[in-house]
């Protein structure tokens, strides 16, 4: 079963405009970890934020910003302001407590026109 | 600055060679690496789990007589794809695991294989 699902393959958008990326996740541990990563055409993955289970703050780093909500397993980011350099592939993963291993989404690709 | 490196970042090399990726951790010691594949506007598929003075583990559907991964240090990991087929084509990337306050997967830049 997927553990976690990026329902959205392909966004564009003109500049400025706020974007919002879904990441629905699964699990029955109560102890996880949740991530977003940026794969810019490069390739190299780009670490963005790491939430715990037990933190529901959302947060805000800048223009970025996270929503967690437990009560539909869902961890949304959204970008203020979109500029083109956002443009890029953006994954969004699941660590169970006690496994190493990450289950990434399917990903995103976000295309911000100028 | 970057936790994991690899080497080459790019490689060509024509279908039967084998090329050999070597991943380091830089800042710290690695019992536990991951290797990955992206095809072409895919997600990350994990390999294979590579565990410093042990055999790997490999995921299902991916054979371990072709993807040879050797984890001889706790700085580094080597992925050797023997071989090599043009199917083997793919983005590779490497990661290690930092547990404790982080528990956090470190990523490789990748590199990006060409059997032609």
């Amino acid at each position: 079963a997927q553990k976690v699902t990026q329902a959205q393959t392909e966004i564009s958008v003109v500049e400025k405009e706020d974007v919002t990326l879904d990441c629905v996740y699964e699990t029955r541990d109560t102890t996880y970890y949740l991530f977003w990563y940026k794969q810019p055409p490069s390739g190299e993955l780009v670490f963005l934020i790491r939430r715990n289970s037990f933190d529901e703050q959302n947060e805000i780093s800048g223009r970025y910003s996270w929503n967690f909500q437990k009560s539909t397993s869902s961890f949304n980011f959204t970008i203020t302001a979109s500029q083109v350099v956002d443009s890029a592939v953006y994954f969004c993963a699941l660590s169970e407590a006690g496994g190493h291993q990450f289950y990434f989404g399917t990903g995103t690709s976000l295309t911000v026109i100028p | 600055g970057a936790v994991v490196s690899q080497h080459p970042s790019r490689v060509i090399c024509k279908s039967g060679t084998s090329v050999k990726i070597e991943c380091r951790s830089l800042d710290f010691q690695a019992t536990t690496m991951f290797w990955y594949r992206q095809f072409p506007k895919q997600s990350l598929m994990l390999m294979a789990t590579s565990n410093e003075g042990s055999k790997a583990t490999y995921e299902q559907g991916v054979e371990k007589d072709k993807f040879l991964i050797n984890h001889a240090s706790l700085t580094l990991s080597t992925l050797t794809v023997t071989s090599a087929h043009p199917e083997d084509s793919s983005f590779y990337i490497c990661s290690t695991y930092r547990g404790g306050r982080t528990d956090t997967q470190y990523f490789g830049p990748g590199t990006r294989l060409t059997v032609l």
